[in-house]
């Protein structure tokens, strides 16, 4: 089955620094790539996915990048804030399957 | 519209002891989930339904069972409680998943459960 890596397990960043959250994945048949937030005591949630049939992707301070050839996708977020603090998973899908294979998650902490 | 909800929200549990782990979702998903997260271990799939009356076996489905007879609700089962079952108890939904088209899922908010 699918195997999702993650890393770091833990970030921390001044405020307004980037941060990038790497991934890799084993099946190169995976062809749908979301990530979700998760604050503490909360639930996870999505901000942004990509498909195979892009390398990138951008939704204001988040963007994500796909490498299918090396297997690895990553989330970039820009111009960080303290509420960007939390847990990050990656996730995968395979084709031909209706489920996902998370990561072990990064936690995220912005400092002031 | 409530979107995804769990109950209960907390529960304690002795060894041995059953319980039923409720998910309803007002959103008319047909595919529903459940997980189950511990620190470091990230989220990891337990059952999973592609529709009412359907259900199939996730990563670590041993001691759990499900039932989805409602399109909009999908139990959770511990006929025997046991401590390596003390977690966060995640459901989710989503419209439809796709192969290469895949759709959110949507999370409830979890339910702690601590098994003595």
């Amino acid at each position: 089955g699918e195997n999702v890596e993650q890393h770091p397990s833990t970030l921390s960043v001044q405020e307004g620094d980037s941060a990038v959250i790497k991934c890799t994945y084993s099946d190169s048949a995976s062809n749908y790539f979301p990530w979700y937030k998760q604050e503490l005591g909360k639930r996870p949630q999505l901000i942004i996915d990509i498909r195979s049939n892009v390398g990138e992707k951008k939704d204001q301070r988040i963007a994500v990048t796909l490498n299918k050839t090396a297997k690895h996708f990553s989330l970039h977020i820009t111009e960080t804030q303290p509420e960007d603090s939390a847990v990050y998973f990656c996730a995968a899908s395979i084709s031909g399957y209706s489920t996902l294979t998370f990561g072990k998650g990064t936690m995220l902490l912005v400092s002031p | 519209n409530a979107g995804v909800t769990q109950t209960p929200k907390f529960r304690v549990l002795k060894t041995g002891q059953s319980m039923t782990l409720l998910c309803a979702q007002d959103m008319n998903h047909e595919y529903m989930y459940w997980y189950r997260q511990d620190p470091g271990m990230g989220l990891r799939l337990i059952h999973y339904s592609v529709g009412e009356g359907t259900t199939a076996k996730g990563e670590v489905p041993d001691g759990y069972n499900v039932s989805r007879l409602k399109k909009q609700n999908f139990l959770l089962g511990l006929e025997s409680a046991a401590p390596s079952q003390t977690s966060v108890y995640f459901c989710a939904s989503s419209y439809i998943f796709l192969a290469g088209d895949s759709d959110t899922q949507y999370f409830g908010p979890g339910t702690r459960l601590t098994v003595l």
